[in-house]
């Protein structure tokens, strides 16, 4: 069973749609996290949230909006795409502050 | 300045020897995370670290708290280790919420 997974793998559209990536873990984590790698590969943080609180990074535009229907899912929706929206995705649990991280393996988004 | 520096950005090795990838950070952490991403994409967490040493096989994790610096080592070097090297910290104040920031990564290639 993968323990975190993220649904779609590769996601193509164009400038100004909305589309939605899915993450789900299995793992029991109380905290789950949406990370974004640029083109350069670089990692950064863009929400982390638990069943009780959810922190954005203040760089993150209001167009991505995280939604949790529970507390094994946390779905990246993200309105009127642009360009620059173009990167990978990685979902990601962990128990919390202090733990160790699980990653999902990534959703390329590509927006033309 | 970044604050989880890594060095080298690249490095390239004969299969068979030692190799070594160094983090430094610039903010208090209370965990400092090892992380390979191979050419897939993936991400598999390898270390979390808050103290001394830690080893898995050929792979060794080490920090130094005080210095705020960690070294991964790697024994034996072979061709399926190439992949990227991520540092990555988390805690109080190298992140809240237990959120990770990370070094912009080591890609290593070792040849046969």
């Amino acid at each position: 069973d993968t323990a975190v997974s993220q649904t779609p793998k590769y996601l193509v559209t164009q400038m100004g749609n909305d589309k939605s990536i899915k993450c789900e873990q299995n793992l029991g984590h109380d905290t789950m996290y949406w990370y974004k790698q640029d083109s350069k590969k670089f990692l950064k943080i863009m929400f982390s949230y638990n069943n009780k609180e959810l922190i954005i990074n203040e760089t993150v535009p209001n167009r991505f909006s995280p939604k949790s229907p529970d507390k094994a899912h946390l779905n990246l929706h993200i309105n009127s795409l642009e360009l620059g929206d173009s990167a990978v995705y990685f979902c990601a649990s962990s128990q919390g502050e202090g733990y160790g991280y699980t990653f999902g393996s990534g959703t390329r988004l590509t927006v033309v | 300045k970044n604050e989880v520096e890594q060095s080298p950005q690249n490095l390239t090795a004969q299969e068979g020897e030692f190799i070594t990838i160094n983090c430094s950070y610039s903010v208090g952490i209370s965990a400092l995370h090892w992380l390979q991403q191979h050419p897939g994409g993936g991400i598999v967490s390898l270390f979390m670290l808050s103290s001394g040493k830690k080893k898995h096989g050929r792979l060794i994790a080490t920090i130094n708290i005080q210095e705020k610096h960690s070294s991964l080592h790697i024994t034996a070097s072979h061709p399926r280790d190439s992949a990227v090297y991520i540092c990555a910290v988390g805690g109080p104040y190298g992140g809240s919420q237990g959120n990770l920031i990370f070094g912009k990564g080591t890609k290593l290639s070792v040849k046969p």
